[in-house]
């Protein structure tokens, strides 16, 4: 693989619509990230699985916020009832056991 | 608290003038930290952990857990050094687990 994947690259929505954002990590990884990057302001973790389990969910700003694992492999990340604050690129990474992470290019979500 | 801090959100220098981009953390135990960069149109890339004792690029960077600081420096400056460099902390040597990153400093090096 060439590395993590994430789509859709681009994703405009409604105030109030739910959204789906995939991640594609490198094959093998066992660790998967999900951040935030807001326009000014740094990375913001929301949570990391290592496997299909997420032992920290404390970055998730909101109910509003979910995220799964399935086979230890492709992780979604869902918005519900989107709002403006939520515009932001959204970051995956993957790492292997004890490795350092691969990021993906992101997802540019705006909510209009 | 876990916290890293970046204090510098801009930094300016001429090409070939020595470049430190500092980072402190606040974290009670024996962390790992790190230096990721982001090169203008990329995606964002590990430049180096302190745990690996490289220099890559010509960068370095050396845990002091006195002043607990990991600062990012560079004895000569190029043009291609331009971009956004994040500094983070994870408290896991064998496993995944939570990394935390500073806000970023971008540097700009002038011609």
């Amino acid at each position: 693989g060439a590395g993590v994947s994430q789509s859709p690259s681009n994703k405009v929505t409604e105030k109030g619509k739910d959204v789906e954002l995939r991640c594609d990590p490198i094959s093998g990884h066992t660790a998967l990230y999900w951040y935030r990057q807001s326009l000014g302001q740094g990375l913001e973790f929301l949570i990391y699985f290592q496997g299909n389990s997420a032992p920290d969910k404390s970055g998730l700003p909101s109910d509003r916020f979910s995220a799964e694992r399935t086979g230890g492999s492709v992780s979604t990340l869902t918005i519900q009832r989107t709002q403006q604050e939520d515009s932001a690129v959204y970051l995956c990474a993957s790492s292997p056991h004890m490795g350092s992470q691969y990021f993906g290019p992101g997802t540019r979500l705006t909510v209009l | 608290a876990q916290r890293v801090t970046q204090p510098e959100k801009l930094l300016s220098v001429f090409k070939g003038a020595p470049v430190e981009l500092k980072c402190n953390y606040s974290y009670s135990g024996s962390p790992e930290l790190f230096w990721y960069v982001q090169y203008s149109r990329q995606r964002l890339q590990l430049l180096l952990r302190h745990i690996s004792r490289e220099s890559i690029k010509g960068f370095t960077a050396d845990l002091n857990k006195g002043e607990t600081s990991f600062h990012l420096k560079k004895p000569f400056a190029q043009e291609e050094d331009s971009a956004m460099y994040y500094c983070a902390l994870s408290g896991g040597y064998s496993s995944a687990s939570k990394i935390i990153f500073g806000s970023g400093t971008r540097l700009s090096i002038r011609p």
